[in-house]
Parts: structure tokens; sequence; C-alpha cells
């Protein structure tokens, strides 16, 4: 089993809908959370972290559920530039940076 | 502010050909990563660096050999190319302590082993 999963998708959805995506996890002593975007053969950028109590930033909100040890995207009102692919990514300590394991990623494409 | 720089960008090898992956980052980052990506497999760690002469294995190791002698550079080196080693390799660089521990990426090397 891979540490980190993710449903590859694709998930195609129309402009304005809301899609919501998951990533769960194995290690259960992991501590720190990601999400990051790539878009078509450009390097991965962060897009948000993922904090315990859970965060928004505009129309994405992450979420950590530590007892069933998945994280969540969501993303409200998408645009067609959210098309792109959304990695997860989880490391084994808040501490200090350790090793960093990504999920094989989500692809989103929507459509007009 | 150049980032993570990574050199070549596209490489083509015969198999059992040796070549080294260049990567530098201007950030005064500690930490330092390679991945390699395959269509569908998302990022696989393949070696990491928690600082200067500090290195480490992660998810598929076997084949690739890395050192890091100063804090900017991190080279990868595959010692005999095998096709299986076709991939896109990111290398990436973040703070290591006091958090965030956001990564930042350089652009790829394209590698073709024939």
């Amino acid at each position: 089993r891979k540490e980190v999963e993710q449903d590859p998708g694709p998930f195609n959805v129309p402009e304005g809908a809301t899609v919501a995506f998951n990533c769960t996890y194995s290690n259960s002593a992991s501590q720190s959370f990601f999400w990051y975007r790539q878009d078509c053969r450009k390097e991965p950028k962060l897009l948000m972290s993922v904090y315990s109590s859970g965060n928004e930033d505009g129309r994405f909100t992450a979420q950590l559920n530590r007892a069933s040890q998945y994280i969540s995207l969501l993303i409200r009102d998408s645009k067609l530039s959210d098309s792109a692919t959304y990695l997860c990514a989880v490391s084994g300590s808040y501490s200090s940076a350790s090793k960093i394991i990504f999920g094989s990623g989500t692809r989103l494409s929507i459509r007009p | 502010n150049a980032g993570v720089t990574q050199t070549p960008k596209f490489q083509v090898l015969k198999t059992g050909q040796s070549m080294t992956l260049q990567c530098a980052q201007d950030m005064n980052h500690e930490y330092m990563s390679w991945y390699r990506q395959d269509p569908g497999m998302g990022l696989r760690l393949i070696h990491y660096s928690v600082g200067a002469g500090i290195t480490d294995q992660g998810e598929v190791p076997n084949g690739y050999n890395v050192s890091r002698s100063t804090t900017e550079d991190f080279p990868l080196r595959l010692l005999s190319a095998a096709p299986s080693q076709t991939s896109v390799y990111f290398c990436a660089s973040s703070y290591s302590s006091g958090g965030p521990y956001e990564q930042y990426f350089g652009p790829g090397t394209r590698l073709t082993v024939t």
C-alpha cells in the first residue's frame, strides 16, 4: 500500500461547481500536510498547507481528519483556471523538515 | 532571485551511460530533495538531504547516488542509466526548521534513456 493515496480522477466539472478531493495517508505519526497544484509539464507549486483546525484561502478549503487519516481539499465556485493536477503531500515531522511523500495526484478539468 | 535551478532541461542517454543532474538553490535552504515523476505515479522521492553532509534515501533510491557538499548544491548521479529511469526529475528545497516547510521546485529535467 502506498503511504499517500489519492483518487487519480480525472474530475470533469462545469465552471462554478464545487469539487472535493480526498487524500489518505498510512503513517499515523505524520505531522505536516500540504496541497500542491501542478500545471501540465510544469513544476508543482504549493497551494496551501493543511492545519489541524482546517484552513481556508479564498475559494479553497483544506481539512485534516487525523482519526481517519485523510486530508481534503474543497474548491468552491470553480474557475477554468483551476484546471490542473492537485497533489497532496505528507511529512513525518512538524518541528523540522523531513522526507515529504506525495500522492499520485488528482486531475481536475473545468469545462465552460 | 533564481530560486531552484536544474540543468540540463532535457537529456537523452543510452543504456549504461552515466550522468549527473545538477540542482542548485540560492535561498539558503537546508532541506533539498529529488523526485521523479512518471505518468500516473505522482512524485516519488528518490533521495533527500537535511543539510550539507547529510543525505538519506527516499522511496525509490536504487540506481541513484547523491551527495551534499554545500548548502546550495544537491546533484543526482545516475551511474549506469536504464530505460526504467526515463522520467521527469524534479529537485526541491525548503527550510528545515522553524517552518513553514513549503517546498520550492525547480523546472525539472526530462530524461530519456534508450
